[in-house]
């Protein structure tokens, strides 16, 4: 069965630092997102990807962030200036056409990022 | 905007007793409701789903239905085990869009042998 995977499953990083979260969702999605969840928290949605742009974002998708897809296969998450705040797990979530008005989403097993 | 309501936790029980996870919603569509599950040290799996009013989603004897009166999606188990210990989220999409999914906060289920 197609998964998404998910690199690094974890990475630690300097405040300050920019930091590339990599995930290939799986091939025939269209729609692509990224959350993170702040230990103990709930899961935030940050963006979502549609057709090479961005179609939706929350508050907390900053200037500091950026998504991209450059080839077809890797979806990205790029954070320019990392701050302690930034500290969580990221999931990225893949989603096909909506099959009998059902939009499942199928997640990563997700980064986690440490920020020292 | 659209949000979810979950019971807050821990929630801890005995084996084989009755498990139910409250869940409320606030949606301006008509939303699909999820149930994802998440086991220590592991991502989100999808639990099951349910797309209209009175759908009932099921999965590994986990069931939910979607009342729409009520707006409400909890999550019911007859009879649990501790392999079932995980943090489980209720969550909302608008059908037939591509936004985000709204979570709630999370319950975390404990099972004691």
């Amino acid at each position: 069965e197609p998964e998404v995977t998910q690199t690094p499953s974890h990475q630690v990083t300097q405040m300050g630092q920019e930091v590339i979260l990599r995930c290939v969702p799986i091939s025939n999605h269209l729609y692509f997102y990224w959350y993170r969840q702040i230990l103990g928290q709930k899961v935030e949605f940050l963006v979502s990807f549609y057709n090479n742009e961005i179609s939706e974002k929350s508050e907390i998708f900053d200037d500091q962030f950026s998504v991209e897809r450059p080839d077809g296969s890797n979806f990205t998450l790029k954070i320019r200036s990392t701050k302690l705040e930034d500290s969580a797990m990221y999931f990225c979530a893949g989603q096909g056409l909506a099959t009998g008005g059902i939009n499942e989403q199928f997640f990563g097993p997700g980064t986690r990022l440490t920020v020292l | 905007g659209d949000s979810v309501t979950q019971m807050e936790g821990p929630v801890t029980l005995s084996e084989e007793a009755f498990l139910t996870i409250n869940c409320t919603y606030t949606a301006t569509g008509y939303p699909s409701l999820f149930w994802y599950v998440q086991y220590p040290g592991e991502g989100l799996q999808l639990l099951l789903k349910a797309t209209k009013a009175d759908d009932k989603g099921s999965n590994k004897g986990f069931e939910a239905t979607y009342r729409k009166e009520t707006t409400s999606f909890h999550l019911e188990k007859g009879s649990v085990q501790v392999s079932d210990s995980a943090v489980y989220f209720c969550a909302l999409s608008l059908v037939g869009g591509a936004d985000g999914l709204t979570f709630g906060k999370g319950t975390h289920l404990i099972i004691q042998p």
